[in-house]
């Protein structure tokens, strides 16, 4: 019964190659996110969506192209990727506008992924 | 955009002790202030939250403190256990409907 949930955990590839994680939440929640966290831990904002509408967009490079079929689900494709894409990739969704509103940000256990 | 600021980056206390980390902030519009934890190969998880009405909030052995003037806010944690380890993050809302995380601070709680 894991509220967020993304697969891979671990995803380990070579620059240049393209691939998707996946998310799925099943918190009857309106957002979902993006979060990227790097190795000194920073936790930064990628993309938020609301209803399946695109509303929050932190000048990611438009290699990262996030899609969202339905409210329950966001998947995150990388385009050409490169070594500092190497980062912990972590889903989260939230009841409401948004985690600025107030409403608690659920976050899934993190995709790892390492670019060689 | 919003600045937020956290300190220490990693704070090393014995198990009983008390545990203080703090969080400034730029933007005097923020009125929701969460902090969030993180375990090892985990997410990050609210562990407590205040918003701009109230200056402290307890939820057992944790407690927020929020001085707006100043704007900065706090965690507190009494009793610390070695299961509080962990990474901890604070968090402020700006006006674009998201949070923006402070920088992190590891906690090490030694028995």
């Amino acid at each position: 019964d894991t509220a967020v949930s993304q697969t891979p955990k671990y995803l380990v590839t070579q620059m240049g190659n393209d691939k998707s994680i996946k998310c799925e939440q099943n918190l009857g929640h309106d957002t979902m996110y993006w979060y990227k966290q790097d190795s000194k831990k920073f936790l930064k904002i990628m993309f938020s969506y609301n209803n399946k509408e695109l509303i929050i967009n932190e000048t990611v490079p438009n290699r990262f192209s996030p899609k969202s079929p339905d409210k329950a689900h966001l998947n995150l494709h990388i385009n050409s990727l490169e070594l500092g894409d190497s980062a912990v990739y972590f889903c989260a969704s939230s009841q409401g506008a948004g985690g600025g509103s107030g409403n608690t940000i659920y976050f899934g256990e993190g995709s790892w992924l390492t670019v060689v | 955009g919003e600045n937020v600021e956290q300190h220490p980056s990693t704070l090393s206390v014995q198990e009983g002790d008390s545990a203080v980390i703090k969080c400034t902030y730029s933007d005097s519009a923020s009125n929701y202030f969460p902090w969030y934890k993180q375990e090892l190969g985990k997410g990050p998880q609210l562990i407590i939250d205040i918003r701009s009405n109230v200056g402290e909030k307890k939820d057992q052995r944790i407690a927020v403190t929020l001085n707006k003037t100043a704007k900065h806010f706090s965690l507190h944690i009494t009793e610390t256990q070695p299961e509080d380890s962990a990474v901890y993050f604070c968090a402020v809302n700006t006006g674009f409907q998201k949070l923006v995380f402070g920088t992190g601070t590891r906690l090490l709680v030694s028995p």
